[in-house]
């Protein structure tokens, strides 16, 4: 089972943040906050991930809680072509199977 | 650099015959991961292989699904005489090594439709 909560659908107006939120509890000291999203049927596509520090990339922005327990992974300005799946995933990388849960489903609207 | 490829993208089978689906890793990584979907539901882990070895197979079918990775050439994944709950899309991913940080990176996926 996923060791991630996330809602389950999520809108957003063309050219704001989105805000994706994501609880996981249970995380332990050595696994990784890593985030993917599915456009349509394709492969998912990598799009950031953290330890314990805020991270960002050409792509997105990281917020990890202090205490580890949940995230946010925001998209700054967003565009029709983000809408997606996204899943938040805890793993410990590397050769870890990756255990998708259910995703939220963010739609950007124009 | 290419990224993650797999081929085909479609495949049509009938029950009974044999479905290969294909990957080839990106440049430079040498660790390989099979991902199913089935219609509406998420993905799920089959397998994980490095050159010439299965690593973790707990999410393989114990029947009629094989996978390897040999010393050349990508990695094969083969159900044999398919049913039509085979139905399916299938990704590969591909990781540089065993690392913490080392992320996994998908392909496109083969869409296998049994008839």
């Amino acid at each position: 089972d996923a060791k991630t909560t996330q809602p389950p659908s999520m809108d957003c107006a063309e050219g704001r943040a989105a805000n994706l939120p994501c609880n996981h509890s249970t995380i332990s000291g050595n696994e990784y906050v890593y985030w993917y999203r599915q456009i349509h049927s394709q492969g998912p596509q990598y799009i950031i991930h953290g330890l314990k520090n805020n991270e960002t990339n050409e792509m997105a922005s990281l917020i990890i809680t202090e205490d580890r327990k949940s995230s946010t992974l925001i998209l700054p300005h967003a565009t029709l072509r983000d809408t997606a799946v996204y899943y938040c995933i805890v793993t410990k990388g590397g050769s870890e199977k990756l255990v998708f849960g259910k995703g939220t489903k963010l739609t950007v609207n124009p | 650099n290419a990224g993650v490829m797999q081929n085909p993208r479609h495949l049509v089978r009938r029950r009974g015959q044999e479905a290969r689906l294909r990957c080839s890793p990106m440049k430079g990584h040498s660790h390989v991961y099979w991902y199913r979907q089935l219609p509406e539901e998420g993905l799920k882990f089959m397998v994980y292989l490095q050159k010439e070895n299965i690593i973790d197979e707990s999410g393989m079918p114990k029947e009629r699904f094989s996978a390897e990775f040999p010393k050349e050439g990508p990695s094969i994944l083969r159900i044999q005489q398919v049913v039509r709950g085979d139905s399916a899309a299938y990704f590969c991913a591909s990781s540089p090594r065993a690392g913490a940080r080392d992320t996994q990176y998908f392909g496109p996926g083969t869409r296998l439709t049994v008839l």
